[in-house]
């Protein structure tokens, strides 16, 4: 199947500070990206849809100015935490979506993130 | 009311057993069905899509109940292997094929 990477694979970081989480889909080409979020015994929860070369879609109770999405290259999409804080610790998982790979959404490892 | 539904478990069942999960869906729109498998601290593997005449691949089977809003996993001969949360996923075109994923069941098969 299609291979999804994400990179840290694991962060530990202050609060306050700024986070980047980069998704790369491996071997075929994104036209979308989804980005989850996962806290402890509870279901993936969406937080945003990304289209190549256009502003991300958020889900009802998301910060905008806070998870910034960019998704510039049919490859890459990145998610940056700004101004973290502790309650921002969770599992991001993103997930690409190919017409070329059939309509399946392939997730990416997950990033474990610690705000301390 | 979530959008879907499922038995947070655990269920523990010794290894060779059949164990069978529910999940309800609330959006009569839905279009798409599918059972993913995640293993502790990693992401969801898709484990089967979920088609309305219902479908097996090996020992699960996958049953769907359009009317009921009822999606179901039956898996037989359970091995050590099995053990996992299975996440009950449906989503519509008119989300734009986002993805809803329930809590998850927990299975522990035991030895």
């Amino acid at each position: 199947g299609a291979v999804v990477s994400q990179h840290p694979s694991r962060v530990i970081c202050k609060s306050g500070t700024s986070v980047k989480i980069e998704c790369r889909s491996l071997d075929f080409q994104a036209t979308t990206m989804f980005w989850y979020r996962q806290f402890p015994k509870q279901s993936l929860m969406l937080m945003a849809t990304s289209n190549e070369g256009s502003k991300a879609t958020y889900e009802q109770g998301v910060e905008k100015d806070k998870f910034l999405i960019n998704h510039a290259s049919l490859t890459l999409s990145t998610l940056t935490v700004t101004s973290a804080h502790p309650e921002d610790s969770s599992f991001y998982i993103c997930s690409a979506y190919g017409t070329s790979v059939s309509y399946e959404q392939y997730f990416g490892p997950g990033t474990r993130l610690t705000v301390t | 009311r979530k959008e879907v539904e499922q038995d947070p478990g655990p269920f523990n069942v010794p290894e060779g057993a059949t164990v069978a999960f529910n999940c309800t869906y609330s959006n009569s729109a839905s279009q798409s069905f599918f059972w993913y498998r995640q293993d502790c601290r990693k992401e969801p593997k898709l484990l089967m899509s979920v088609y309305s005449s219902g479908n097996e691949d090996g020992r699960f089977t996958a049953q769907l109940n359009r009317a009921s809003q009822y999606i179901s996993l039956l898996i037989r001969d359970s091995k050590l292997s099995d053990s996992a949360t299975y996440l009950c996923v449906v989503s519509s075109k008119s989300s734009g094929d986002k993805l809803t994923f329930g809590t998850g069941t927990r299975l522990a098969v035991r030895p």
